[in-house]
């Protein structure tokens, strides 16, 4: 039983343009969203949050939309740079729970 | 400011062995958690630490234990070492078990034959 999905493996998008990187959830109780980045060999690094009773934040590059009645978020990186290829993962919190529930992962390579 | 870190980075073990895996939190963090990453797959909660006692524990079996010390270190310990228990093993530190943000280490890689 998967409560946060993400359910593109891999996306490539152009140097300069918009990646968008999409994550669905079931568990209702969820209140506090998050996105981590991934290189190879290194530990998942914080990236940006959101708090359910927000529907956006914004950091620099960085936008996380939430859309709480579609239980959708999305991660919008503009422009993408070559530094960005990793893998994203997206995840959830709440309801008094301490831990994390995390998607798959999304491979995101961006072409110089 | 130190980061999370982890050791080792890297282990082999058979099946039936047991293990020890070591973090050290983020200055300033005093909750400790644990994930296992397998292969293709996203890390998975395993228990979560906070003043030396543990704090929640997610979907795993009693061999896999854990310790935390006065100076907020961790060790997780798995028993019985299975082939399935081959993965990358996350530390995660935070300031409070409340906080949402975890920040987490390079991992150690486990490799069970």
């Amino acid at each position: 039983d998967q409560q946060v999905k993400q359910n593109s493996p891999s996306l490539s998008v152009q140097e300069g343009r918009i990646s968008i990187l999409n994550c669905d959830y079931t568990n209702s109780m969820f209140d506090y969203f998050l996105w981590y980045k991934k290189y190879p060999a290194e530990g998942p690094t914080f990236l940006i949050s959101i708090s359910s009773i927000k529907d956006k934040n914004e950091d620099g590059r960085f936008t996380v939309f939430l859309n709480k009645s579609a239980k959708h978020l999305s991660l919008h990186i503009v422009p993408s740079q070559p530094g960005d290829s990793a893998v994203y993962f997206c995840a959830a919190t709440g309801a008094g729970s301490y831990q994390l529930t995390f998607g798959k992962g999304t491979k995101l390579s961006v072409i110089p | 400011e130190t980061g999370v870190t982890q050791s080792p980075t890297h282990l082999i073990k058979t099946r039936g062995q047991q293990v020890t895996l070591r973090c050290s939190s983020q200055s300033g963090h005093n909750t400790v958690s644990w994930y296992q990453q397998a292969l293709g797959q996203g890390p998975q909660f395993i228990f979560q630490y906070y003043r030396e006692e543990e704090n929640g524990r997610g979907n795993f079996p009693p061999r896999f234990s854990g310790l935390q010390f006065p100076n907020y270190s961790s060790e997780l310990n798995v028993n019985a070492l299975e082939l399935d228990d081959s993965a990358l093993y996350l530390c995660a530190s935070s300031q409070v078990p409340s906080q949402e943000t975890q920040y987490f280490g390079p991992g150690t890689r486990l490799l069970v034959l």
